[in-house]
């Protein structure tokens, strides 16, 4: 079955550092691929997403690219701020069922703390 | 702006209570979505649906039902809680059509079952 892997957290950055977040995934066909960020007491939200292979996804300084070859979707920020503090989330799309063309397979998360 | 809205953010309940979790949206999708959230293990589908009266188990649907009456709204049941039930429930939701589609979240419910 699918299934997404995130690097292991949580990440502590001072701000205006680089980030980077590792994501990798096993699925068959072609996936959607998507960063989702759950700021505290909040549900989740989307980040950023790419279609296909070699697509770049970005939102808020954010960006991510599709890399079939690796099956990566590692998230970069060149510059962190206070307010990027929040648990990240890769998930990938299911394309296989009546109905559930838009489930999702999501990785365990992984919380990042910037200080000032 | 899609909203989801869920009916409460904290519950408190007994063992061997009937929960009753409710998730409204407004953007007239077909495809809802119950998770939970835990650390360390991400978010779980516990049920979905993509009609009025369809439903679909997700990962994880052992001790949980679902209803969906109506298109607006979907309802995550648990028959008889269980302190291993403590957790955040999201709800979430998306329309048909393409599966690069995002799914729209709720703010959550955290249950602690006592």
């Amino acid at each position: 079955g699918n299934s997404v892997t995130q690097m292991e957290g949580p990440v502590t950055l001072s701000e205006e550092a680089f980030l980077t977040i590792n994501c990798t995934y096993t699925a068959t066909g072609y996936p959607s691929l998507f960063w989702y960020v759950q700021y505290p007491g909040e549900g989740l939200q989307l980040l950023l997403k790419a279609t296909k292979a070699d697509d770049k996804g970005s939102n808020k300084g954010f960006e991510a690219t599709y890399r079939k070859e690796t099956t990566s979707f590692h998230l970069e920020k060149g510059s962190v701020q206070v307010s990027d503090s929040a648990v990240y989330f890769c998930a990938l799309s299911d394309r296989g069922g009546y109905g559930a063309n838009s489930k999702l397979t999501f990785g365990k998360g992984i919380t990042l703390s910037v200080r000032p | 702006d899609v909203k989801v809205t869920q009916s409460s953010r904290y519950l408190v309940k007994r063992t061997g209570e009937k929960v009753f979790l409710e998730c409204v949206q407004d953007m007239d999708h077909e495809n809802m979505f119950w998770y939970r959230q835990d650390p360390g293990l991400g978010l779980r589908l516990i049920y979905f649906s993509y009609d009025v009266k369809m439903k679909e188990k997700g990962d994880i649907p052992e001790g949980y039902s679902v209803s969906r009456e109506k298109k607006e709204r979907f309802s995550l049941i648990l028959e008889s809680a269980s302190t291993n039930q403590t957790s955040m429930y999201l709800c979430a939701s998306t329309p048909t059509g393409t599966f690069s589609y995002e799914q729209y979240f709720g703010p959550g419910t955290r249950l602690t079952v006592t």
